[in-house]
């Protein structure tokens, strides 16, 4: 069994402030894809990044970070200098390959980020 | 280009009745999923289908049915709503149904079941 687990329920920092949501993993499987979306206030899911187990290489997209450690079984989000647009619930998930060919999607329980003026 | 396009966006229903929730891609993904998403309990799949014709059971699919007869539109149904079915109902798609591939979402349902 896989599980994804958001251990931050709710997280409120103010305005240009880092902030880092943290995403912690667990599969047998060693294969698998970590993604991150974003839902914003309005109630749509936006897919913002995905990482496969291999590569471990670090990823930056303006104020967005990710960090990806295999060894801690770990895929961390880091918003620098937060804005109020990204107030929002941030979902980590993974996407394992099972033996049969087919894989299991699994989401975590969201981190509410709340970013105050 | 719409994407992925959900109707209605909400709905109250009371214990018993029944309603049917659309969804309409116009991207020709193969798949499509129904997940639910409850407070603190993140997002949960329904059924999810593999292809025209086909439908398949996730996670909970208790009180649910679904329809799948063409390939753009992904039905999902409540034959007598419950109160536990008050939740906000997303419908995804893939081009096919593989691991790396996010999904890409609708705006979303919110039924209320009084």
């Amino acid at each position: 069994a896989q599980k994804v687990t958001q251990a931050q329920t709710e997280i409120s920092v103010v305005e240009k402030e880092d902030v880092t949501l943290d995403c912690v993993y667990e599969t047998r499987d060693t294969t698998y894809y970590l993604f991150w979306y974003k839902q914003p206030p309005s109630g749509e899911l936006v897919f913002l990044i995905r990482r496969n187990s291999f590569d471990e290489q670090n990823e930056i997209s303006g104020r967005y970070s990710w960090n990806f450690q295999k060894s801690t079984s770990s895929f961390n989000f880091t918003i620098t200098a937060s804005q109020v647009v990204d107030s929002a619930v941030y979902f980590c998930a993974l996407s394992a390959i099972s033996g049969a060919g087919s894989y299991q999607l699994t989401f975590g329980k969201g981190t509410k980020l709340s970013v105050i003026p | 280009n719409a994407g992925v396009t959900q109707t209605p966006k909400f709905r109250v229903l009371k214990t018993g009745q029944s309603m049917t929730l659309l969804c309409a891609q116009d991207m020709n993904h193969e798949y499509m999923y129904w997940y639910r998403q409850d407070p603190g309990m993140g997002l949960r799949l329904i059924h999810y289908s593999v292809g025209e014709g086909t439908t398949a059971k996730g996670e909970v699919p208790d009180g649910y049915n679904v329809s799948r007869l063409k390939k753009q539109n992904f039905l999902l149904g409540l034959e007598s709503a419950a109160p536990s079915q008050t939740s906000v109902y997303f419908c995804a798609t893939q081009p096919y149904g593989t691991a790396n591939s996010p999904l890409h979402f609708g705006n979303g349902t919110r039924l209320t079941v009084t």
